[in-house]
């Protein structure tokens, strides 16, 4: 079974400034997939970013990036020029690679980010 | 704009109840998936469905049981709630694996049982 973790339950930071969230994960799977998720207040759960694990190149959506390092499964997200909107529960997850197990996603416990202005 | 609807958004029930849950989505999803979120916030898999007639259970055990007779209609029943059962429940949808199809989810129903 796949374990994802989030040695962060709550984080600051100043508006403008840049946080990184941290998301180690324990597998064995060769191929995978590992996503943010962010749910703000109140409101609906929203993928940020994903990544697959045969890549190398890291992703990147606009002011969200990823450092992925499959060695050490860690799978980090950057936010660069934080915005008040950007205040939310982040949550990373795993997903394995094909067949009908591979649909599901196993979360982590969730980053607590609050954005102050 | 949410394409997924949860009712109801809250729900207060005593003990012994039976409560149902429901969720759907107007986009034509096959897959379903219903997530129990912990008040400490993780989410667990607990029931998921890749169509009409198929449920399955997920990573944590779950008293509830759910139905798929229809595609856009996946709800969530407990016969005999129990203070255990207070929690957050999500349901989710994607038309595809969740790499080419992120889950959209609902707003969720926060269900309290005294």
């Amino acid at each position: 079974a796949q374990t994802v973790t989030q040695s962060q339950p709550e984080m600051s930071v100043q508006e403008a400034e840049t946080v990184t969230l941290s998301c180690t994960y324990d597998t064995s799977e060769s191929n995978y997939y590992l996503f943010w998720y962010k749910q703000p207040p109140s409101r609906q759960m929203i993928l940020v970013i994903r990544q697959e694990a045969y890549k190398q190149q890291n992703a990147t959506e606009n002011r969200f990036s990823v450092n992925f390092q499959k060695a050490a499964k860690s799978f980090s997200l950057k936010i660069s020029d934080s915005q008040l909107g950007d205040t939310a529960m982040y949550f990373c997850a795993f997903m394995k690679h094909g067949g009908n197990a591979g649909n599901m996603l196993t979360f982590g416990g969730g980053t607590r980010l609050m954005v102050k202005p | 704009e949410a394409d997924i609807y949860q009712t109801p958004r809250y729900l207060v029930i005593g003990t012994g109840k039976k409560i149902t849950l429901e969720c759907s989505q107007t986009m034509g999803h096959d897959k379903m998936y219903w997530y129990q979120q912990d008040p400490g916030m993780e989410l667990h898999l607990i029931h998921y469905s890749y169509g009409v007639n198929s449920t399955e259970k997920g990573d944590l055990s779950s008293e509830s049981t759910v139905s798929r007779i229809r595609t856009e209609h996946f709800p969530l029943t407990l016969e005999s709630a129990r203070p255990s059962h207070t929690s957050q429940y999500l349901c989710a949808s994607s038309a595809g694996t969740p790499y080419n199809s992120p889950l959209h989810f609902g707003n969720g129903t926060r269900l309290t049982v005294t």
